[in-house]
């Protein structure tokens, strides 16, 4: 499959556990935010989404804690999986332009 | 329903050769979207289309063409390739401006340039 870094930072999480993956935005304009995954060979793939006007969204598994102070955005996954090793990129938007800029990835990897 | 479909998967050329990428989507989106993805420098956005017959630059445009002659297909060519346009391109469709609607990814394309 693609590489989609070779520098990537990882996070080592046993299975079972609790993930925390952390993301720096970089435009206090931006007002939407989204999370998604990347598996090996495969295109990213949309997680959990949030907007400004809010500071937490939960979804299955996984809850997005946005703090708009110090630009910054966290992905939550409960009870971590095998299935959830991948490449998390989270991504901002600003307002009405039709661009996303992504973030370089995490890299996690599910620990038997 | 295939969703996103890319052609071709893989791809090398010589510099100075020309190619296209095909994006073909079934979910009658209107947006389309063409990225680029390198290591350590996440995906950064070529060209997009808000619409059949529109495209308009991203951000790292050049070097790059694109055209939407028909609303489930968004072309993206390399007149003239160079050896910084190896990456995996990725495009992307969505029914309605981001934020208001969910983006669906292909599984990619690979092209290097010797």
């Amino acid at each position: 499959g693609e590489s989609v870094g070779l520098h990537l930072p990882t996070l080592s999480v046993q299975e079972g556990d609790n993930s925390i993956i952390n993301c720096a935005y970089s435009n206090s304009a931006s007002d939407y935010f989204i999370w998604y995954k990347q598996e090996s060979g495969k295109g990213p793939q949309f997680i959990i989404d949030i907007r400004s006007n809010m500071d937490k969204r939960q979804g299955q598994r996984v809850t997005v804690l946005l703090n708009k102070t110090v630009k910054h955005l966290s992905l939550q996954i409960a009870a971590t999986q095998p299935g959830d090793s991948a490449v998390y990129f989270c991504a901002e938007n600003m307002g009405t332009a039709s661009k996303l800029t992504f973030g370089t990835g995490t890299r996690l990897q599910v620990t038997l | 329903n295939a969703g996103v479909t890319q052609t071709p998967k893989f791809r090398v050329l010589k510099t100075g050769q020309s190619m296209t990428l095909l994006c073909a989507q079934d979910m009658n989106h209107e947006y389309m979207y063409w990225y680029r993805q390198d290591p350590g420098m996440g995906l950064r956005l070529i060209h997009y289309s808000v619409g059949e017959g529109t495209t308009a630059k991203g951000e790292v445009p050049d070097g790059y063409n694109v055209s939407r002659l028909k609303k489930q297909n968004f072309l993206l060519g390399l007149e003239s390739a160079a050896p910084s346009q190896t990456s995996v391109y990725f495009c992307a469709s969505s029914w309605t401006r981001i934020g208001a609607g969910e983006l669906f990814f292909g599984e990619g394309s690979r092209l290097t340039v010797l």
